[in-house]
């Protein structure tokens, strides 16, 4: 059982460019979820999905698309990059957050912009 | 105010101490509550689920008042392993997660 797969691992950037951060889990979870992670914070919600084709905007969406076409994939698109997105990114998943189910990480996408 | 307010630390404990993590949430809607834990430079993983009863997990016991909106995690025992960063994490029926800057526990030998 892979889990959640998140590539690439470590990703440098110039402004102004764009790039998908691929997410995939195969455990037929309904809930997917991308975070990022600044140095000594904790995790804010980027953007979400409750389901294949609906996705909703989480705390910090600005700059960032998402799009859900199977139960499987959530790639995060950063439209034109900006240094202030230099961060960890976390996708991850669960069976639902209508009961206590676990999230699942994958192991986060280490993004710079120069 | 944030959403989801945990004790600011660092804690630094002897090994075999007990510690005691704090988190407050805001909203009241919220419906499910869980402490993970993170390693320095990897992703969070889920460490225990919080019950309106309370519940214990070996050396560890989670605690939710609900009607302070008040979730603790204490830690018996410390062991150097310990060593992380503890998230609070809440739940809203609406599909959202917040969490909480964190805790970072250092248990020393």
């Amino acid at each position: 059982n892979a889990g959640v797969t998140q590539t690439p691992k470590f990703q440098v950037l110039k402004t102004g460019q764009s790039m998908t951060l691929q997410c995939a889990q195969d455990m037929n979870h309904e809930y997917m979820s991308w975070y990022r992670q600044d140095p000594g914070m904790g995790l804010r919600l980027i953007h979400y999905s409750v389901g294949a084709g609906i996705t909703d905007q989480g705390e910090v969406p600005n700059g960032y698309n998402v799009s859900r076409s199977t139960t499987e994939d959530f790639p995060l698109r950063l439209l034109s990059a900006a240094p202030s997105q230099t961060s960890v990114y976390f996708c991850a998943s669960s069976y639902s957050t209508r009961q206590n189910t676990e999230a699942f990480f994958g192991q986060g996408t280490r993004l710079t912009v120069v | 105010r944030k959403e989801v307010e945990q004790d600011p630390g660092p804690f630094n404990v002897p090994e075999g101490a007990t510690v005691a993590f704090n988190c407050t949430y805001s909203n009241s809607a919220s419906q499910s509550f869980f402490w993970y834990r993170q390693d320095c430079r990897k992703e969070p993983k889920l460490l225990m689920s919080v019950y309106s009863s309370g519940n214990e997990d070996g050396r560890f016991t989670a605690q939710l008042n609900r009607a302070s909106q008040y979730i603790s995690l204490l830690i018996r025992d410390s062991k150097l392993s310990d060593s992380a960063t503890y998230l609070c994490v809440v739940n809203t029926n609406a599909g959202k997660s917040t969490f909480g800057d964190g805790t970072t526990l250092t248990v020393k030998p």
